[in-house]
């Protein structure tokens, strides 16, 4: 089943800060947020695992409340540079290690 | 270092034609995943591997196949397209399970 990402979509002015959540119905082990521009790749952000462990970048954070299977991307002090679509892919405990993914969350950042 | 190359990045067939999309990577990295994405979702696993000759299903895999004989390469095969398989599909790949993916630039294929 395919998390649910909130909000659909976010406008913010350069500078404001964003929360984006992920949440599963399944047990998780780890959840994982990547960031997509218009017609590009995915980019990596941040992995979060079971247990507190978290990869990624400094100047992203995020939490993983492990008892709800939920994930928060926090972005604080917004530049023009986060705009994009932010995916969460969730791996699930019973899954053998297949993202499944959230079917995103568009922030648009205005000057 | 050119990281994660997918092949040919637009691609336009007809109906019941086959094809092979190529993806190299030049990091040794032992995983490797296929992803399809359509409009306004999330990407959707269609088969990964975990090294050399060890390959498995994802979450949609009817109608494509994968091999993996070296640790570089994982083509992806359309046996018979169909125009559901009209999709961008993005190749990635990292160092085990359970850390970060470098994605391809993705190949935009249209099924007609």
């Amino acid at each position: 089943q395919q998390p649910v990402q909130s909000p659909q979509a976010v406008i913010l002015r350069e500078g404001e800060d964003a929360v984006i959540n992920c949440s599963s119905s399944k047990a998780l082990y780890s959840v994982h947020w990547y960031r997509q521009k218009h017609g590009e790749a995915p980019v990596f952000l941040m992995i979060l695992l079971k247990g507190g462990e978290q990869k990624g970048h400094e100047k992203i954070s995020a939490s993983f409340n492990e008892k709800k299977q939920q994930s928060s991307l926090y972005l604080t002090a917004s530049q023009l540079s986060y705009s994009g679509t932010y995916f969460c892919g969730t791996d699930r405990l019973d899954s053998n290690y297949q993202l499944i993914w959230g079917a995103g969350t568009k922030l648009i950042i205005k000057p | 270092n050119a990281g994660v190359t997918q092949t040919p990045k637009f691609q336009v067939l007809k109906t019941g034609q086959s094809m092979t999309l190529q993806c190299a990577q030049d990091m040794n990295h032992e995983y490797m995943s296929w992803y399809r994405q359509d409009p306004g979702m999330g990407l959707r696993l269609i088969h990964y591997s975990v090294g050399a000759g060890i390959t498995d299903q994802g979450e949609v895999p009817n109608g494509y196949n994968v091999s993996r004989s070296t640790t570089e390469d994982f083509p992806l095969r359309l046996l018979s397209a169909a125009p559901s398989q009209t999709s961008v599909y993005f190749c990635a790949s990292s160092p085990s399970e359970r850390q970060p993916q470098h994605f391809g630039d993705g190949t935009r294929l249209s099924i007609l």
